[in-house]
């Protein structure tokens, strides 16, 4: 089956800890995005990747970073500075139009408790 | 800066009822809305809209968008309480002439239907 998966479904830290969220796809999809929701938020962009090797920073991309070694992975880096970590975190993935409008899948989601 | 303002933030509703979810944008270089329904984990597509006035359905959800007044809405009739979730409603930026971009996401909207 074509999809996103993101690994793992929940996930602990102690504070101080960097941590790495998975995002994987087989959709051959050329973007993928990193989103981070709060309670009563909407998502926010953390980082996004139109090809391999080049991404993009979002609107709240301090204290994270992100890798694009093949087109089909997108992992986040969560570091011990980013001063509010405990979110829960969404992947997405779009095919690349010219000039069209486009659709973002999501993957199922890491929530992330920090303590 | 571009901004998705969705109204209202939450919603009590009957079984049966008739509900109307609303989104004004404020961006550059608008390209698309897209409707999510947000149940537990990943947003879920529902609807993009790119030209005013078209009305798009889906069994008992629709949505129309209007370009001069820069806002979208989101209809749902004879509600269920299976329609229980988080809409949410973005918008997609074109930066580049090539390329998609991330989209802004509003707050979303919670409605909760009940027996």
């Amino acid at each position: 089956d074509g999809g996103i998966t993101q690994s793992p479904k929940y996930l602990f830290r102690k504070e101080g800890q960097n941590v790495t969220l998975s995002c994987e796809q087989n959709l051959n999809h050329d973007a993928m995005y990193w989103y981070r929701q709060d309670p009563g938020q909407g998502l926010r962009l953390i980082y996004y990747s139109q090809i391999v090797n080049d991404f993009q920073k979002g609107d709240i991309a301090e204290g994270y970073s992100v890798s694009r070694e093949k087109k089909e992975s997108f992992p986040l880096t969560v570091t011990s500075a980013q001063k509010n970590p405990t979110a829960f975190y969404l992947c997405a993935s779009s095919i690349i139009l010219g000039q069209g409008a486009y659709e973002q899948y999501f993957g199922p989601g890491t929530r992330l408790t920090v303590t | 800066e571009d901004k998705v303002v969705q109204s209202p933030l939450s919603l009590v509703v009957h079984e049966g009822d008739t509900v109307t979810l609303n989104c004004s944008y404020e961006v550059t270089n608008f390209r698309s809305l897209l409707w999510y329904k947000q149940e537990k984990k990943a947003p879920t597509f529902l609807f993009m809209l790119t030209s005013s006035g078209i009305e798009k359905k889906s069994g008992r959800l629709s949505s129309i968008l209007d370009k001069k007044e820069l806002f979208s809405i989101l209809n749902i009739t004879a509600t269920q309480t299976g329609d229980s979730a988080v809409y949410l409603c973005a918008v997609e930026v074109s930066i580049w002439n090539s390329g998609n971009t991330p989209l802004v996401f509003g707050k979303g909207t919670r409605l909760s239907v009940i027996a």
